[in-house]
């Protein structure tokens, strides 16, 4: 299981569409997340999709899309905030076979920088 | 509740010492994990425990040791400290294995 996400510098203008991208790769979809880190901060939980609905709302104003098709997982924002500045992670728990253990597996992460 | 709490907040070691990361849950989650975080890297699995007594390694498991005898801690062991353990070290917890991790706030260490 991989999760891979596009694009390790996103900046747009206070206002605009964020879109942060993520794709996994996994014989079985995963439960998917997104997380939030702040400057030397921990993460925080922004929304998580566990095999309901495939359209998530989470904390902030933040949404994210499960694609089984297109193996992505999206995260959007209509409209930028300077508050929205932050390194952003998706995060996958392979859970083929009944249970994962709680073992993460986190792409890159994507620093988003926002413009006055 | 503290959630996770994680001690100590910063460290510099020299090369060849030993030291122990705290960290400590009030959640009564049964599932706990220690994470290194490396710039472009994203945060990668040292060691996972799923319940008190039982530990088992994750992705990058050599140079750490852990335990786990009881619920709450989940202590991280640097046995001898070398620079490429640099980074920030985040332990986590979940109810479930299928369910979010809550992280702590962290520990930046650095070796020289």
């Amino acid at each position: 299981q991989s999760v891979t996400q596009l694009g390790s510098h996103v900046s747009v203008s206070e206002g605009a569409l964020v879109l942060l991208r993520c794709n996994y790769s996994s014989s079985v979809p995963p439960y998917l997340f997104w997380y939030v880190q702040y400057p030397n901060q921990g993460l925080q939980l922004l929304l998580k999709y566990t095999s309901a609905a495939t359209l998530v709302k989470g904390i902030n104003g933040f949404e994210a899309e499960f694609k089984k098709s297109e193996t992505s997982f999206h995260l959007t924002k209509p409209s930028a905030h300077m508050s929205d500045a932050a390194e952003y992670f998706c995060a996958a728990l392979n859970n083929a076979g009944g249970t994962s253990y709680g073992k993460l597996t986190f792409g890159q992460g994507t620093i988003l920088t926002v413009h006055p | 509740n503290a959630g996770v709490t994680q001690t100590p907040k910063f460290q510099v070691l020299k090369t060849g010492q030993s030291m122990t990361l705290q960290c400590a849950q009030d959640m009564n989650h049964e599932y706990m994990s220690w994470y290194r975080q490396d710039p472009g890297m994203g945060l990668r699995l040292i060691h996972y425990s799923v319940g008190a007594g039982i530990t088992d390694q994750g992705e990058v498991p050599n140079g750490y040791n852990v335990s786990r005898s009881t619920t709450e801690d989940f202590p991280l062991r640097l046995l001898s400290a070398a620079p490429s353990q640099t980074s920030v070290y985040f332990c986590a917890s979940s109810w479930t294995g299928n369910t979010e991790a809550f992280f702590g706030q962290g520990t930046r260490l650095t070796v020289v």
